[in-house]
């Protein structure tokens, strides 16, 4: 199994710039979820999803973020525009079922300037 | 909201040596898991725990939901145990993180 996939690992981009950060879930998983990393906050969750549903989105921070799983396969997550607040680790995880542990991705290390 | 708080915030320890890290949350939870956060900055999962006791080689986790904490133990630490310790949890709706444990082993 390849395990959880984001893309790109790192990102360098301007202030104003749009974002978008990729992952693939492990495949047969029905739960995935965006966190966040950063040394003020620590790891906050951002979104999750159950089969393609956006079910918590609470932790989103603002109109700037969004996020869409097109399908079982695919999660996008896109700031627009991006702020130098915005630099952190996104990480993504994907889970089996309800109850089951988490997976996670390598994680982008985003760095807005 | 629910909180999660870890202890000791930092540690270090010689090679060899043993450690217990805490994880205390402040409402009932589920979906309890201990990860170790490598020096690449890799999540690792360690145990999905939300009850009871299990080991895994020199690692073992004990989870003890109605006191409303579980703790992780390593045994025989080895300098690649450096990192930062988290627990997972998630309360009535929400997933948290706590606040982790960062780990120094000397050589």
């Amino acid at each position: 199994d390849a395990g959880v996939i984001q893309s790109p690992r790192h990102e360098v981009t301007e202030m104003g710039q749009e974002v978008t950060l990729r992952c693939k879930p492990i495949s047969g998983h029905d739960y995935l979820f965006w966190y966040r990393q950063t040394m003020m906050r620590g790891l906050e969750l951002l979104i999750y999803f159950n089969n393609n549903v956006p079910i918590d989105d609470s932790g989103m921070p603002e109109d700037r973020f969004s996020a869409k799983m097109p399908n079982a396969s695919f999660s996008t997550l896109k700031i627009q525009p991006s702020e130098p607040r915005d630099s952190a680790v996104y990480f993504c995880a994907s889970r089996l079922r309800a109850g089951g542990e988490q997976y996670f991705g390598p994680g982008t290390r985003l760095t807005v300037t | 909201g629910i909180q999660v708080e870890q202890s000791p915030p930092d540690l270090i320890l010689q090679e060899g040596a043993n450690s217990t890290l805490r994880c205390n949350f402040s409402d009932s939870v589920n979906n309890l898991q201990w990860f170790h956060q490598n020096p690449w900055g890799q999540l690792i999962n360690l145990f999905y725990i939300p009850s009871g006791t299990k080991q895994n080689g020199r690692l073992s986790a004990t989870t003890v939901a109605t006191e409303r904490y579980s703790l992780l133990y390593i045994s025989s630490s080895q300098t690649t145990d450096s990192g930062v310790y988290f627990c997972l949890t998630r309360g009535t709706y929400k997933y948290i993180f706590g606040t982790g444990t960062r780990l120094k082993v000397l050589a």
